[in-house]
């Protein structure tokens, strides 16, 4: 199986911070790499795809990087409802795996 | 727009058989694959298993020898079985539609929260 390993695990922000979350595959995944956004008591949410691709309503602020084994996805200007757990996905090998999830928390 | 609303059993024993089933409303039911994706209380995702719209599927090893996964496409349902449950499969369990090539869960189903104690 891919391992996929997210960084950190978790973290403090404030509103109109920037923050960068960093995902790492064990092995390489070319761009098979997906972001989710996961608030309390809710389904997942699909942000990005395929490494960099943005979602039909996703804000511009979330932009994701990457390819082969390290990607990364960046909140340019923190706003109150992006509070929440993330998680990277790798979609190019079956079992489909994610990351631990990353929680960003109000400071 | 594909919209997914699922339902079965929330409370279980141990040794039981978990059942749920996913009815897929919009979008292409056969230009989609359908997976079960499982969250236990304060953890990560983890991915049960998929099947496509001709009853082809896949399953996680982890889990395989377990689960079934089943396609009704008169009605575009999907159901997944979980044999022989223990308090480790409790969790949130999640339909969820998945784009077939580039592998990505577009669309998911609210959750339903199987708990499993004796």
């Amino acid at each position: 199986d891919i391992q996929m390993t997210q960084s950190p695990s978790s973290l403090s922000a404030s509103v109109g911070d920037r923050v960068t979350i960093t995902c790492r595959a064990s092995q390489s995944i070319s761009t098979y790499l997906n972001w989710y956004q996961q608030g309390p008591g809710k389904a997942p949410r699909l942000l990005i795809s395929s490494a960099s691709t943005l979602q039909g309503g996703v804000p511009s602020r979330f932009s994701g990087s990457g390819s082969g084994t390290e990607f990364t996805l960046t909140l340019s200007t923190l706003q109150p409802e992006d509070f929440a757990t993330y998680y990277c996905q790798q979609g190019f090998s079956s079992p489909f795996t994610f990351g631990q999830g990353t929680k960003l928390e109000i400071k | 727009q594909v919209h997914l609303q699922q339902w079965g059993a929330g409370l279980l024993k141990p040794s039981e058989t978990l059942s749920l089933t996913c009815a897929v409303y919009g979008g292409s039911f056969s230009g989609h694959y359908w997976s079960w994706i499982r969250q236990p209380p304060g953890k990560g995702l983890e991915w049960i298993g998929e099947i496509n719209h001709t009853g082809g599927t896949n399953s996680n090893p982890s889990l395989k020898s377990r689960v079934t996964i089943s396609v009704d496409t008169s009605k575009n349902h999907v159901s997944l079985n979980l044999t022989s449950v223990t308090a480790a499969d409790t969790a949130v369990y999640y339909c969820a539609s998945m784009i077939r090539g580039i592998r990505v869960f577009d669309f998911w189903g609210l959750g339903t929260l199987v708990t499993v104690s004796s």
